[in-house]
């Protein structure tokens, strides 16, 4: 595709529901990111893959928070049994292999109610 | 790990007007990135400095990296209602292609 495409754009969710937000990324980008950006904050660095291969889970918050890219493409970040804190707009960012150029898509906003 | 502080946190400037925003990091900098952010949208890309003294500009926005203060500034000419947003800035996490350390952005208002 043209762009770095997120759904939903929004999601609420009650306070113990599994959510699980779908970016997919350009056409032809290996490197695939999750930021989560918290109101009036930058965005903070969850995970990377290069196509299929988590390559870098550092950042995720806790062991609730998971992700895959299980064809090297589209991926999915699952959030089980969400809590208030992990509302935050969640960012995926894409990128060719190597290379220093990213680009993001619009977000999801993620509200906990 | 690396920190980027921002500064000013947010800036009111009139429309017309020069302003100047600074992105310092507390390591060396070995690439910086300026990007733009609208409320609830994701981030536009502006630039990016990869060299000491490189300076860049894109119409009215103009970029500079001062490797030794391991600092960068943004500098915007003649202010215009479309500047209005966050901006922020970024560096490589692991001075690889690794994805990016921000900071947490200058939020610019500009006033008619």
């Amino acid at each position: 595709g043209a762009g770095v495409s997120q759904s939903p754009r929004y999601k609420v969710a009650k306070r113990g529901q599994d959510v699980a937000l779908r970016c997919d990324p350009i056409s032809g980008h290996v490197s695939l990111f999750w930021y989560q950006q918290a109101l009036g904050q930058g965005p903070e660095f969850l995970t990377y893959f290069q196509n299929e291969a988590q390559l870098d889970k550092s950042g995720l918050p806790s062991d609730r928070f998971f992700a895959e890219r299980p064809e090297g493409s589209v991926s999915t970040l699952k959030i089980q049994r969400t809590q208030q804190e992990d509302s935050a707009v969640y960012l995926c960012a894409s990128s060719l292999a190597g290379s220093y150029g990213y680009t993001f898509g619009s977000g999801t906003r993620l509200t906990v109610v | 790990s690396q920190e980027l502080e921002q500064s000013p946190q947010s800036l009111i400037v009139q429309e017309g007007k020069n302003l100047t925003i600074n992105c310092t990091s507390s390591k060396t900098l070995y690439g910086l990135y300026w990007y733009k952010q609208k409320y609830g949208e994701g981030l536009i890309f502006l630039m990016m400095l990869q060299k000491g003294g490189e300076e860049k500009s894109h119409e009215k926005i103009t970029a500079k990296l001062d490797e030794k203060k391991q600092q960068s500034s943004l500098h915007i000419t003649a202010s215009q209602p479309s500047h209005a947003g966050i901006y922020l800035c970024g560096a490589a996490r692991g001075g690889g292609a690794d994805g990016l350390t921000f900071g947490k952005g200058t939020h610019l208002i500009i006033q008619p």
